[in-house]
């Protein structure tokens, strides 16, 4: 069974950087053809896509947030870290890693993190 | 960037009837097309890729179509289960995605 998980704090105050995990089980990174991305959704708004890392380590970032933004394998082969420096108000939102197979939707997700920006 | 419309932004259909929910990319994105349900306070679900097929479990009432920059996601009969917010997201520039605003599915 293929299952996600993301972690992170609840609370972030602006300029601070948000470091969140994605903690994943059923899959590997190292198949090929297997990424991980994030998305997130601000309070009544539409998702929006932020960042992938493939099977090989490969990383590729939403134009708009690329400048903030850092994915990476975690410290445990099961682990996705998303990093978002310069955290703004408007970064509140519930943040969501997914399963995505190449050229394929995303296909499992995890039930989210909510994080509010706020001083 | 491709900007994907969806409309409307809300539709209002009974329980039974027939519901259609379209996409419209502002260019070409041949058949990397998908389609997720969200119901409240949950996360996305991956309902049909490739514009037409639909993911592992999903009821065969749900179907998509279309191609190039025009595409329906049709629900056949519509089940109280049905009623959320639908997102059409495009692959076509892999890896990366773009969704649409989302269509909001009530009960009339």
């Amino acid at each position: 069974q293929v299952t996600l998980r993301e972690s992170g704090p609840a609370l972030v105050k602006p300029t601070q950087t948000l470091t969140l995990t994605c903690t994943f089980s059923g899959f590997s990174l190292t198949t090929s053809g297997i990424c991980v991305t994030w998305v997130r959704q601000s309070p009544g708004k539409a998702l929006e896509w932020l960042a992938l890392i493939d099977w090989d380590g490969d990383k590729f970032y939403s134009t708009s947030l690329k400048t903030r933004l850092t994915v990476s394998k975690g410290t445990s082969r099961n682990q996705v870290v998303l990093t978002m420096t310069n955290v703004d108000p408007a970064d509140t939102a519930t943040y969501y890693c997914t399963r995505v197979p190449r050229y394929y939707g995303m296909d499992v997700w995890g039930p989210g993190t909510t994080v509010t920006v706020s001083s | 960037e491709i900007v994907l419309t969806q409309s409307p932004a809300t539709l209002s259909v009974s329980p039974g009837e027939r519901a259609a929910l379209s996409c419209r990319a502002s260019q070409s994105v041949n058949t990397n097309l998908a389609w997720y349900q969200q119901k409240l306070g949950q996360a996305p679900r991956l309902l049909i890729y490739a514009v037409s097929t639909r993911a592992t479990g999903i009821p065969a009432r749900f179907s998509g179509s279309g191609s190039g920059t025009e595409f329906t996601l049709t629900i056949s009969s519509l089940q109280s289960e049905d009623f959320a917010v639908y997102y059409c997201q495009q692959y076509n520039n892999w890896p990366t995605y773009t969704f649409g605003q989302g269509t909001k599915l009530e009960i009339k």
